[in-house]
């Protein structure tokens, strides 16, 4: 089946960009999404680029897809205390059969210092 | 809009107890999802709904778990009896179409 990883941890001292790195396996995937979890809450939408795209940029966040490498990665620039969370990179696969269905990765803990 | 609204936000109970689990998704989403989140194997899709019909179910891990979606605006994941190993984080999330899922704030299951 599909496999999403992550590195599970990363720190960063505030004010420096993170980079938060995700591979995936399924060439079939259309959507891959980030996620933001903080402590004792759900998963909230960051971002997301559509496997046509390069590269996506919002704000402080910039989305960067190689889909030869099946590598996706997350940059937060000028990172702040208020980053600190777990970010989960996730796949949509193809939009026929179990397309809706999300794969997630194992999440990245990302610790901002000061 | 309220965003996806799950109860309760904690249950404690003792092994061999029944357990229900509720949400109510974004109102006009056609999609319903339940996971599970532990350390142990991060976050597992159980079953997703499609327009209150049950499209995927591979991810529930055995008998003990039944899901049901009786109308739009509600669901419920049941347990019965649980288990010390089905203590985790359960989220219900919700989509349009199948695009982005928002997510519930979760409900934190202890089972002794």
């Amino acid at each position: 089946g599909e496999d999403v990883e992550q590195s599970l941890f990363l720190s960063v001292r505030e004010g420096d960009s993170s980079v938060i790195n995700c591979t995936y396996t399924d060439s079939s995937s259309t959507y891959l999404y980030w996620y933001k979890q903080e402590p004792g809450a759900g998963l909230q939408l960051l971002t997301y680029i559509f496997s046509n795209m390069d590269m996506k940029q919002d704000q402080r966040l910039t989305v960067l897809l190689n889909k030869k490498d099946k590598h996706l990665s997350l940059r937060i620039a000028d990172t702040q205390t208020g980053d600190s969370a777990i970010y989960f990179c996730a796949e949509r696969g193809a939009l026929t059969g179990g397309g809706n269905k999300l794969t997630f990765g194992t999440g990245t803990q990302l610790k901002v210092e000061l | 809009d309220a965003g996806v609204i799950q109860s309760p936000r904690h249950e404690v109970t003792e092994m061999g107890q029944e357990v229900t689990l509720r949400c109510k998704p974004i109102s006009g989403h056609d999609y319903l999802f339940w996971y599970r989140q532990t350390m142990m194997r991060g976050l597992e899709l159980l079953i997703y709904f499609n327009n209150n019909v049950p499209i995927d179910d591979s991810g529930m891990p055995e008998d003990r778990f039944s899901a049901k979606m009786p109308n739009a605006s509600f669901s419920t994941l049941k347990i019965q009896p649980s288990e010390p190993r089905d203590s985790a984080v359960y989220f219900c999330a919700s989509s349009r179409q199948g695009n982005e899922q928002f997510f519930g704030p979760g409900t934190r299951l202890t089972v002794l």
